[in-house]
């Protein structure tokens, strides 16, 4: 089945340090990926998306390109700040299959100190 | 243009017990999904509607259960709660464009604490 599999945190960086976070996936058809952030006590934001192959998804400095070859969608940042503390999760949406469904990564954590 | 509206915001129920989430979408968007948060699952599909239909549904239990109405607004009810309920439950508001790809638009959550 499709899953999702994105790297352990937590993610502890300086500010202004370059961030990856490492998102790979499995899934039948032409999936769409996202990243999204869920900052402390809220719901979840749409950072970036990208719907085919080689497409950049790009928002707020963050960057992330869908590589079909090796199955990946890595979250970078040249220059973090300490507002970009947050939980990040990338997702995948298999519109060959279900609508409406995402399927998640677990999460990573992230963790900017000044 | 409003955003996804989710209540309660938080909610103490105790075993045994039913409880009625609410999510009103964004205003023109006729789908709505559900997802379960908690630390040990991540985040999980419960179910979609569009139109007030069901259209695909996650593995839960059918205590778990959901319905739209004319309004797109959508409700998922839990019963005979149990402690591993506890989660936060999000709401997604479906945009499904005429061409491209849908996007989904998620609400704060309603944090549910099962005592």
């Amino acid at each position: 089945g499709n899953s999702v599999t994105q790297m352990e945190g937590p993610v502890t960086l300086s500010e202004e340090a370059f961030l990856t976070i490492n998102c790979t996936y499995t899934a039948t058809g032409y999936p769409s990926l996202f990243w999204y952030v869920q900052y402390p006590g809220e719901g979840l934001q749409l950072l970036l998306k990208a719907t085919k192959a080689d497409d950049k998804g790009s928002n707020k400095g963050f960057e992330a390109t869908y590589r079909k070859e090796t199955t990946s969608f890595h979250l970078e940042k040249g220059s973090v700040q300490v507002s970009d503390s947050a939980v990040y999760f990338c997702a995948l949406s298999d519109y060959g299959g279900s609508q409406g469904n995402l399927i998640f990564g677990k999460g990573t954590k992230l963790s900017v100190k000044p | 243009k409003a955003g996804v509206t989710q209540t309660p915001r938080y909610l103490i129920k105790t075993r045994g017990q039913q409880v009625t989430l609410s999510c009103s979408p964004i205003s023109g968007h006729r789908s709505v999904s559900w997802y379960q948060q908690t630390p040990g699952q991540g985040l999980q599909f419960l179910f979609e509607y569009f139109s007030e239909t069901q259209r695909n549904k996650g593995n839960f239990p059918g205590r778990f259960s959901g319905r739209q109405f004319s309004n797109s607004r959508s409700e998922m009810n839990v019963s005979t709660l149990e402690l591993g309920d506890s989660a936060l439950y999000l709401c997604a508001s479906n945009h499904i464009p005429r061409t491209g790809r849908d996007e989904q638009y998620f609400g704060p959550g309603t944090r549910l604490t099962v005592t």
